[in-house]
């Protein structure tokens, strides 16, 4: 167990529908980092947020958006979706260099 | 051009053989990780090194600066290490705090 949660696991919705996916980083972490996997691809960085403030942006579509909330934990919004955004999204936060993975939520789009 | 390159893509390997995947990297880095992804999904970090080896178990990693080089070795490999092995480099923290990936190397150990 990693100490990084996500919810849903798993989420199925229709195309041009909107979901949020919730990360609560380890205890103690501050650095939140959001990423992208489709199948058979490698993890693709969305977006990244350190105490409350986004530090890092990478390949996120402006349909796409996160924040992190007083508490740490973090929302990423995902609308108009599209077949193509069926994915895992993992969440992640990071201490002292180290990286720490949730479960990731598996998103399919119908 | 990604910044870590893995390989081999594919690996299959019979019980008991001896596994290397190898990686390298063209950024500056201040640590390398090797990571684990099972059939499911869930991501695992095996080794955060910055030079020389470290061991767990029945892995080995290695890494060599000047090189921009890392090995992950699975002795006595099982089909329980059938998994997705990602390296992911992070750079020093005064350019930033992203981590950049490999797109890993898939590995089947057949009983």
């Amino acid at each position: 167990d990693s100490g990084v949660t996500q919810t849903p696991k798993h989420l199925i919705t229709a195309t041009g529908q909107r979901v949020t996916l919730r990360c609560s980083p380890r205890s103690g972490d501050l650095s939140v980092y959001w990423y992208q996997q489709s199948l058979d691809q490698g993890l693709q960085f969305l977006i990244q947020y350190y105490n409350g403030e986004e530090r890092a942006k990478g390949n996120i579509l402006e349909r796409f958006s996160a924040q992190q909330f007083p508490d740490l934990h973090s929302e990423l919004n995902l609308s108009s979706l599209e077949l193509g955004d069926s994915a895992l999204y993992f969440c992640a936060s990071s201490a002292f260099g180290e990286l720490f993975f949730g479960e990731g939520s598996r998103l399919t789009v119908l | 051009k990604n910044e870590v390159e893995q390989s081999p893509q594919n690996l299959t390997a019979q019980e008991g053989e001896f596994i290397t995947i190898n990686c390298s990297y063209s950024v500056g880095i201040s640590a390398l990780h090797w990571l684990q992804q099972h059939p499911g999904g869930g991501i695992v970090s095996l080794f955060m090194l910055s030079s020389g080896k470290k061991k767990h178990g029945r892995l080995i990693a290695t890494i060599n600066i000047q090189e921009k080089h890392s090995s992950l070795h699975i002795t006595a490999s099982h089909p329980r290490d059938s998994a997705v092995y990602i390296c992911a480099v992070s750079p020093p923290s005064n350019t930033g705090n992203q981590f950049y990936f490999g797109t890993g190397t898939s590995l089947t150990v057949i009983p």
